[in-house]
């Protein structure tokens, strides 16, 4: 299982962000599987956002479930996260990671870093 | 949310001896009908992203070394890593994922006395 996260590296305050990730090895049209989506403020801990299931079920963190989005693209192998007001705080490196229902995050992709900044 | 508490915050330890990082939810992740805990350990390295170690609370990963064991039910774990070597510093995350919002703990950073 491999998942890679893309978009931009930087983005203005107030804009959306929107990121990609694409993955391999597993289908998001199997029963039980999820792709999650963690961040990371630079020198910081892990933040859970975001998960997304095979049968389209999706949680936010409440805290800024008002900002978030998670869809799937099953054909294309991928799922996109979009947040909407970025600001100085949002920078970090953010993090795609697969899982199975009622497990841990198993797969993760490397990260890409997202820097808020006029 | 069910919040995630780590302790120590940092540990440091001698080569070949015991390191131990505690873990508190503030409300039990035991999902009674399978008797499991929902709950997770990641190690997490410099400039990488975080590596499962242990699921369900005790179960480790394929591949994970052995020195490296989980404990503990309800609202109480650890985890212990019996004889430290210099690839296990890092930082340490708990992860309960028994009710969303999958909270993580703020983290345990290992080094080496």
């Amino acid at each position: 299982i491999t998942l890679k996260e893309s978009g931009p590296t930087l983005v203005k305050p107030t804009q959306t962000l929107t990121l990609t990730c694409t993955f391999s090895g597993f289908s998001l049209s199997t029963s039980a599987v999820g792709v999650g989506w963690i961040r990371q403020p630079p020198g910081k801990a892990l933040e859970w956002l975001a998960l997304i299931y095979w049968d389209d079920d999706k949680h936010y963190s409440p805290s800024l479930k008002n900002r978030l989005t998670v869809t799937k693209d099953t054909s294309k192998n991928q799922v996109v996260l979009t947040m909407t007001n970025m600001d100085p705080v949002d920078t970090a490196t953010y993090f795609c990671a697969h899982r199975q229902i009622n497990t841990g995050l198993d797969s993760w992709g490397q990260g890409t870093l997202v820097t808020v900044s006029s | 949310d069910i919040v995630m508490t780590q302790s120590p915050d940092s540990l440091a330890v001698s080569l070949g001896e015991r390191a131990t990082i505690n873990c508190k939810s503030s409300q039990s992740v035991l999902y009674t009908s399978t008797n499991e805990n929902f709950l997770a350990w990641y190690q997490q390295k410099p400039g990488q992203p975080p590596k499962l170690l242990i699921d369900w609370a005790s179960i480790r990963e394929y591949g994970v070394p052995d020195r490296f064991s989980g404990s503990g039910s309800g609202t109480d774990f650890t985890l212990t890593i019996s004889s430290l070597q210099a690839e296990d510093v890092a930082v340490y995350y708990c992860q309960q994922y028994y009710s969303t919002p999958h909270t993580f703990g703020q983290g345990t950073k290992l080094e080496i006395k």
